[in-house]
């Protein structure tokens, strides 16, 4: 079965960096696209970031553009979410998703079939 | 940046009532929607794709509708463990990604 295990979560001082993994297993990892999605506490869901499945593209939320960097290991099975500069606004609970996505000769619609449980990344001083 | 809104924000209903949650895209995305559950404390899950294809292994009871800017997520029978907060993703415009803001479902 499809599992994904986030860690690297915790608690960060504004300005400062954290590196999130995402362990995956039960699918073949190399073959997907992946994703990361926020929510903040109390708050709905954001997409942050997509990287194809060979790591040849990457797509960011403008929110994280230029602080935020995705990154794969396939050979580990591993995704990767490199945040610097960090905001209080920041503050969220972060999801790695496997892509789910139907592509015609222009365009592909992305959905999330399998998420982990998050690991917890607070901003505060 | 395509807007996602739904209503209610949040709506009571009791086991074995029919329910129906409303999203509306900010302009057209075709059949490019889907619904998610959550509940509370875990990650959100997948039950419908495409606007109205249900994801494998999700109840019957879930069933969505809609093309364009309305779509609907209709529970036929309200059971105790569909109590949960569901979102609805469009998937039309990448990227961003983008959700509505999420409707509660509360037992009455």
């Amino acid at each position: 079965q499809v599992q994904l295990v986030e860690s690297g979560g915790g608690v960060v001082q504004p300005g400062g960096s954290l590196r999130l993994s995402c362990a995956a297993s039960g699918f073949t990892f190399s073959s997907y696209g992946m994703h990361w999605v926020r929510q903040a506490p109390g708050k709905g869901l954001e997409w942050v970031a997509f990287i194809r499945y060979d790591g040849s593209n990457k797509y960011y939320a403008d929110s994280v553009k230029g602080r935020f960097t995705i990154s794969r290991d396939n050979s580990k099975n591993t995704l990767y979410l490199q945040m610097n500069s960090l905001r209080a606004e920041d503050t969220a609970v972060y999801y790695c998703a496997k892509d789910s996505s139907y592509c015609s000769s222009t365009s592909c619609y992305h959905y999330f079939d399998y998420w982990g449980q998050g690991t917890l990344v607070t901003v505060s001083s | 940046d395509i807007q996602m809104t739904q209503s209610p924000s949040s709506v009571s209903a009791s086991v074995g009532d029919r329910v129906t949650i409303t999203c509306r895209a900010s302009q057209g995305i075709s059949s490019w929607l889907a619904w998610y559950q959550q509940k509370p404390g875990k990650a959100p899950k997948l039950l419908i794709y495409a606007a109205s294809s249900l994801q494998s292994g999700v109840p019957s009871r879930f069933s969505g509708s809609g093309s364009g800017t309305d779509f609907t997520l209709t529970i036929s029978s309200l059971q105790p463990e569909d109590f949960a907060t569901y979102y609805c993703q469009q998937a039309n415009s990448f990227p961003p990604i983008t959700f509505g803001q999420g409707t509660r479902l509360e037992i009455k």
